[in-house]
Order: structure tokens, then C-alpha cells, then sequence
């Protein structure tokens, strides 16, 4: 089984339209946990950190659920330029400071 | 936010020769720098991290004497495919990041290695 599972998508949203999704991880020791981004041969960028009692930026909302060890991703208002992989992020207690463990991420496409 | 940069950014080799990839920290000092790869639709697998003035550490299954890492210093992590074939062609990325309560990686913009 994978450390971070995620649904590959796509997801095609359209424009204006909300759209949400999840990632489980393995290990209940998982300590952070991120969302990242990357475009299409591009290298990933940080989008948000993912908190306990859940967070939000502008349109997106993270949010935490270490009873079912799953987070999740929202994105409001899609815009077009929103189209992109969404990779969900997990570092393990215990593991060497800054390991990092991601899934293979989560395509969204957002359409006209 | 900190940059950091990745040269060269495409390299085309022929098999067997060896390709080094340099890791840069533009804006800030790098205590740590992390080397991924990533093949098509897959995630991104962690190959080895590498601290300032140390041997790097290797995770399972990659070969130390084929990927050699050297971080000589705070800004600059390189990373050398040594004899490289074909099922080496991937997309090599770093990261770097300072060693603090959180522990957010920046990432350069990639290396696509092509291995003829």
C-alpha cells in the first residue's frame, strides 16, 4: 500500500464551479502535512500547509482528519488558471527532519 | 518566497556518460537540500538528502555510487548521474530548506534529463 494515496482525477470543473478532493495516508505517525501544486513539467509549489483545526487561503480550504488519516482540498470560484496537478504532502514523526512523502497527485481541469 | 535554481534545466546525453546537476539557494542559506525524481505520472520518489559538509543519505533502492551527491556548501547541492542509460531519463528536482519549526522545502525548477 502506498504512503499517500490520491485519486489521479481528472477533475473537470467548470468554471465558477467548486470543486474538493482527498488524500489518505498510512502512517498515523504522519506529522505535517501540504498541499502542493505542479503544472504540466513544471516543479511542485508549496500552495498551503495543512493545520489541525483546518485553514483557509482566499479560495482554497485545507482541511485535517487524523481519525480517518486523510486530508482534503478545496477549491472555490475554480478559475482556469487553477488547472493543475494538486499533490497532497505528508512528512512522518520520526522519519529524518524534512522527509517528505508524496502522492502522485490529484489532476483538476478546470474548463470554459 | 526563497528561490531556489536548478542548472541545467534540459540535458540530452548519450549513454554512458555522466550528467552533473547543480542545485542552487538564491536568497537564502540552505542547512539541508533534497534531490527527487519523477518519471511520468508518478510522484515525485526521494532519492537522497543532503546536509552542508556531510555525506549525503541515500534512500533504499537508489545506488550512492551512481548518484553522486556533494553539498559543499549552504547555497549549492550537486548531483551526478554517473554512466547514465536510458531508464536514468527522468525529471531530477531539488529542494532546499532551512532546518526550522516548519519544514518548507522549495523546490527548483527541475532538470529533464534524456538518456540516449
Amino acid at each position: 500500500r502506498k504512503e499517500v494515496e490520491q485519486d489521479p482525477g481528472p477533475f473537470n470543473v467548470p468554471e465558477g464551479a467548486t470543486v474538493a478532493f482527498n488524500c489518505t495516508y498510512s502512517n498515523s505517525a504522519s506529522q505535517s502535512f501540504f498541499w502542493y501544486r505542479q503544472d504540466c513539467r513544471k516543479e511542485p509549489k508549496l500552495l498551503m500547509s495543512v493545520y489541525s483545526s483546518g485553514n483557509e487561503d482566499g479560495r482554497f480550504t485545507a482541511q485535517l482528519n487524523r481519525a480517518s488519516q486523510y486530508i482534503s482540498l478545496l477549491i472555490r470560484d475554480s478559475k482556469l488558471s487553477d488547472s493543475a496537478t494538486y499533490l497532497c504532502v505528508v512528512n512522518k514523526r520520526g522519519d529524518s527532519w524534512g522527509k517528505l512523502q508524496f502522492g502522485a497527485g490529484t489532476q483538476v481541469v478546470v474548463t470554459p | 518566497g526563497a528561490v531556489v535554481s536548478q542548472h541545467p534545466s534540459r540535458v540530452i546525453c548519450k549513454s554512458g556518460t555522466s550528467v552533473k546537476i547543480e542545485c542552487r539557494s538564491l536568497d537564502f542559506q540552505a542547512t539541508t537540500m533534497f534531490w527527487y525524481r519523477q518519471f511520468p505520472k508518478q510522484s515525485l520518489m526521494l532519492m537522497a538528502t543532503s546536509n552542508e559538509g556531510s555525506k549525503a543519505t541515500y534512500e533504499q533502492g537508489v545506488e550512492k555510487d551512481k548518484f553522486l551527491i556533494n553539498h559543499a556548501s549552504l547555497t549549492l547541492s550537486t548531483l551526478t548521474v554517473t554512466s547514465a542509460h536510458p531508464e536514468d531519463s527522468s525529471f531530477y528536482i531539488c529542494s532546499a530548506s532551512v532546518r526550522s519549526s516548519t519544514d518548507t522545502q522549495y523546490f527548483g525548477p527541475g532538470t529533464r534529463l534524456t538518456v540516449l
